[in-house]
């Protein structure tokens, strides 16, 4: 069963616009961590946030997560042909067992058209 | 410094051959991760070593699956009689703390 909900499933835009892809969990989040996907490449590291209320920016990025650590969001303004790729959020600790290991969301595509 | 490195990049193989796939870490992480990304489907967990401790296999989808490392260095995860959903790109990933840093991956296409 998916661990983590991704929102929306695909998203297109046009240059300059800014967008939200969101990354839901029914339980508390421990550690909650966005990478960015393109096709035939690995995935990039974004960022990391572990706090309630927790907010973190790298150039027009920006992440958030929820006071209860039940949802995060990344925000990117002005968007650029870029930025477009797949854009996944991964959680560790849901089932507050094995450490270590990642679950992750189904993904968000993203497209910037110019 | 160097990225996680995997080899092959590509791999076409036949239905029920036997295939290895090689995982170079960040040098100094002790952790190291594989996961497999099949198509539209999100990244599955397969193995997980840390350090001299056994690693969690939890992830593993049968006995065909196994993974080795030697020591915080190369690991090798081999599929023996492959099948035809096997076919999927094997990510492989190392970290020190929290933050897993991923390998470009291997895509497996099983005919």
């Amino acid at each position: 069963s998916q661990e983590l909900e991704q929102s929306p499933q695909s998203l297109i835009v046009q240059e300059g616009k800014n967008l939200t892809i969101n990354c839901t969990s029914s339980k508390t989040l421990y550690g909650l961590y966005w990478y960015k996907q393109k096709y035939g490449e690995g995935l990039i590291f974004l960022m990391m946030l572990q706090k309630g209320g927790e907010e973190k920016s790298h150039e027009k990025i920006t992440a958030k997560l929820d006071e209860k650590k039940q949802q995060s969001s990344l925000h990117i303004t002005a968007s650029q042909p870029s930025h477009a790729g797949i854009y996944l959020c991964g959680a560790d600790g849901i089932r507050g067992s094995t450490l270590g290991r990642l679950y992750f969301g189904r993904g968000t595509q993203l497209t910037v058209w110019p | 410094g160097a990225g996680v490195s995997q080899s092959p990049s590509n791999k076409v193989t036949e239905k029920g051959k036997d295939v290895e796939l090689r995982c170079d870490p960040i040098s100094g992480h002790t952790a190291l991760y594989w996961y497999r990304q099949r198509l539209g489907q999100g990244l599955e967990f397969l193995i997980y070593f840390q350090g001299n401790s056994a690693p969690d296999k939890s992830g593993l989808p049968s006995d065909r699956f196994s993974a080795e490392r030697t020591g915080e260095s190369v690991s090798t995860l081999t599929i023996q009689r492959t099948q035809q959903e096997d076919s999927a790109v094997y990510l492989c990933a190392s970290s020190r703390r929290e933050t897993q840093y991923f390998g470009p991956g291997t895509r497996l296409l099983v005919l």
